[in-house]
């Protein structure tokens, strides 16, 4: 079965350059879910659309945005790359918006900021 | 005070063993609960949805208590597949957010 794909799957990138991860969800899931996951941490919630609308917005610094466009994939953009910003970055997809849709993640963006 | 707290671990069995880990929550009017299995370096992946009292899929159970505010999971007869970082999730009572345990770790041992 399909799976969520993230591109790239690695990245390096200096301080202060910009980044943009990008989520193609299961096909027929309208819900994208972007999560951080430090070293020996649990995944961070950052931010989350469902239907091309931003449904709810956690940790995410100033710094990054995301868009959910009209084929359901996303766009994560980080911009002024901070070192601590070295993480990987998951996306998650759902076939629909609520607490009861079950979220597929995608293998993950591995973003390295030197 | 995190939303979600797991017992970090590690945990290491014999295989065959029966082991099980718990979960705690904070926010009393979520409803939604899930456990997830993270590998190294890879993305967590749906090991169980937990509604209503539990849940059971072949020897892996899950348990609800919602008047301690706890999931529990259980896994019987180990095998050295099931070592792995287990990953308790819990959905906010706006149904937006899930929230994240640390994790626990386990080591399945020959």
């Amino acid at each position: 079965a399909a799976g969520v794909i993230q591109s790239p799957r690695h990245l390096i990138k200096e301080k202060r350059e910009t980044a943009t991860l990008k989520c193609y969800p299961i096909p027929r899931h309208d819900t994208v879910y972007w999560y951080q996951q430090g070293p020996g941490q649990d995944p961070q919630f950052l931010i989350s659309f469902y239907e091309k609308m931003q449904s709810d917005k956690g940790s995410i610094p100033d710094r990054f945005s995301a868009q959910q466009f009209s084929d359901y994939h996303s766009e994560l953009n980080m911009s002024s790359l901070e070192l601590g910003d070295s993480a990987l970055y998951f996306c998650a997809s759902s076939s629909g918006l609520g607490e009861y849709y079950e979220q597929y993640f995608g293998p993950g963006t591995r973003l390295t900021v030197t | 005070r995190k939303e979600v707290e797991q017992d970090p671990g590690p945990f290491n069995v014999p295989e065959g063993a029966t082991v099980a880990f718990n979960c705690t929550y904070s926010n009393s009017a979520s409803q939604s609960f899930f456990w997830y299995r993270q590998d190294c370096r890879k993305e967590p992946k749906l090991l169980m949805s937990v509604y209503s009292s539990g849940n059971e899929d072949g020897r892996f159970t899950a348990q609800l208590n919602r008047a301690s505010q706890y999931i529990s999971l259980l896994i019987r007869d180990s095998k050295l597949s099931d070592s792995a970082t287990y990953l308790c999730v819990v959905g906010s009572d706006t149904g937006n957010q899930f929230y994240f345990g640390t994790g626990t770790s386990l080591t399945v041992i020959p």
